[in-house]
């Protein structure tokens, strides 16, 4: 089945303790990407990746870190997590760089940090 | 700049009602691909509907419906005979940014309750 997978999905941490919510596409897919959810504010970007090495900011990068060392994979890294980053968490993946493209979603990871 | 609205924060309807979620966009790009996802209680994002800038036909699919229409930049989603399992929040996103990355750009979304 072809799935975007994130884990964990429930994640109660405390501030200053590192962390990373890991991502898993088995789609084959080039482009992926990570989004923050959070009430009025909705869905903004995070981070990008084009390709495997290929990684960039989104819109609200700061205090977090990636990498893409295979296709498949594209953990999100909280080095020292802040409450401010108390939020639900998208990874997503596509085929390509065209944006007609569907994005596959994955279930999401709450994160609360205390 | 790019961005999507949605005026509608809350809609509650009672089961078996039509109901009409807008969507409303801008954007200077000529080619651009509109969606729609919907996000059920138990939080996963759930893929409606894609359409792209040069296809203005409004498409059905059972009981959903959507009303694309570039003239007045929207692209509205109608629950025909609405049922209590669409009781949700629905978002309408537009996929944009330079160069390669087309990120989706985000209304705040809409939380439809249908009571029984």
């Amino acid at each position: 089945e072809a799935q975007v997978t994130q884990n964990p999905r429930y994640l109660i941490t405390v501030t200053g303790k590192k962390l990373t919510v890991t991502c898993s596409q088995n789609m084959n897919h080039e482009y992926m990407s990570w989004y923050r959810q959070d009430p009025g504010l909705g869905l903004r970007q995070i981070y990008y990746s084009m390709n495997v090495e290929v990684t960039d900011k989104g819109d609200v990068p700061e205090g977090y870190k990636v990498s893409r060392k295979e296709k498949r994979n594209f953990p999100l890294i909280l080095e020292s997590p802040s409450p401010n980053q108390t939020s639900l968490y998208f990874c997503a993946s596509r085929l390509g760089q065209g944006a007609l493209n569907e994005q596959f979603f994955g279930p999401g990871t709450r994160l609360t940090v205390l | 700049a790019q961005k999507v609205t949605q005026a509608q924060t809350e809609i509650s309807v009672v089961e078996k009602e039509d109901v009409t979620l807008d969507c409303v966009y801008e954007t200077r790009d000529t080619t651009y691909y509109l969606f729609w996802y919907k996000q059920p209680p138990s939080g996963e994002l759930v893929f409606l509907i894609r359409r792209n800038s040069f296809d203005e036909q409004n498409e059905i699919s059972g009981r959903y419906s959507w009303n694309f229409q570039k003239s007045t930049s929207s692209f509205n989603f109608t629950i025909t005979a609405s049922q209590v399992v669409d009781s949700a929040v629905y978002f309408c996103a537009l996929s944009g940014g330079a160069g390669n990355n087309r990120k989706l750009i985000w209304g705040l979304g809409t939380s439809l309750a249908v009571n029984p």
